[in-house]
């Protein structure tokens, strides 16, 4: 079964404080991505990476960076959190290139900014 | 661009019924790929199904079945018998079939409440 698993399922953080969300996938993904949800908005894309050190931008890159320095890992990085990055985060990960086109979830993370 | 439209926001429905999920999608692509997930209370959205463009045969798993559409581009998902544990928030999405950047573009979901 393919594993991904992020570092934490709910995380409360002051405004203005650097805020790190980790990723870890074990089937060997090209693929990863960061999506965050919202009520009535549905998923929408931060930042993907197709390789180590690799990125792109998604839809909504603003106040987001990511790290991808191994090909398990992939962390999305809030520089200085603001209250209206509270939201759930998603990250995926996927191997089009083995014909894995379809992206496998983690369980989110709940992030609350005050 | 690719866009990918749930007009049902929310559906309520008894146990055993059947309902039906309705996805219409846009895309210039030739070849893509089609997914329904599902997304129970617990938050993890869960990989259902991936149908190729170029294959329009219906499928059936269990109680599930999907229909796809190119003529009216539409992906529709229904589920037989409806029970409890289908109440969750189903999303539709679209995707270019080539090797390499394969983001999916997700509908905005259809929140699905069975009642008992």
């Amino acid at each position: 079964d393919v594993k991904v698993t992020q570092s934490s399922r709910y995380l409360v953080k002051r405004t203005g404080e650097k805020v790190f969300l980790e990723c870890v996938q074990d089937m060997d993904h090209e693929n990863m991505f960061w999506y965050r949800q919202d009520p009535g908005l549905g998923l929408r894309l931060i930042y993907f990476s197709y390789d180590v050190k690799m990125k792109e931008k998604g839809d909504i890159p603003e106040g987001y960076s990511v790290s991808r320095e191994k090909k398990e890992r992939f962390s999305l990085i809030l520089e200085s959190a603001s209250t209206n990055q509270t939201s759930m985060y998603l990250c995926a990960s996927n191997n089009p290139g083995q014909g894995i086109y379809e992206q496998y979830f983690g369980p989110g993370t709940r992030l609350t900014v005050t | 661009a690719q866009k990918v439209t749930q007009a049902q926001t929310e559906i309520s429905v008894v146990e055993k019924e059947d309902v039906t999920l309705d996805c219409v999608y846009e895309t210039r692509d030739t070849t893509y790929y089609l997914f329904w997930y599902k997304q129970p209370p617990s938050g993890e959205l869960v990989f259902l199904i991936r149908r190729n463009s170029f294959d329009e045969q219906n499928e059936i798993s269990g109680r599930y079945s999907w229909n796809f559409q190119k003529s009216t581009s539409s992906f529709n998902f229904t589920i037989t018998a409806s029970q409890v544990v289908d109440s969750a928030v189903y999303f539709c999405a679209l995707s270019e079939a080539r090797p390499g950047n394969t983001p999916l573009v997700f509908g905005k979901g259809t929140r699905l409440s069975v009642i008992a």
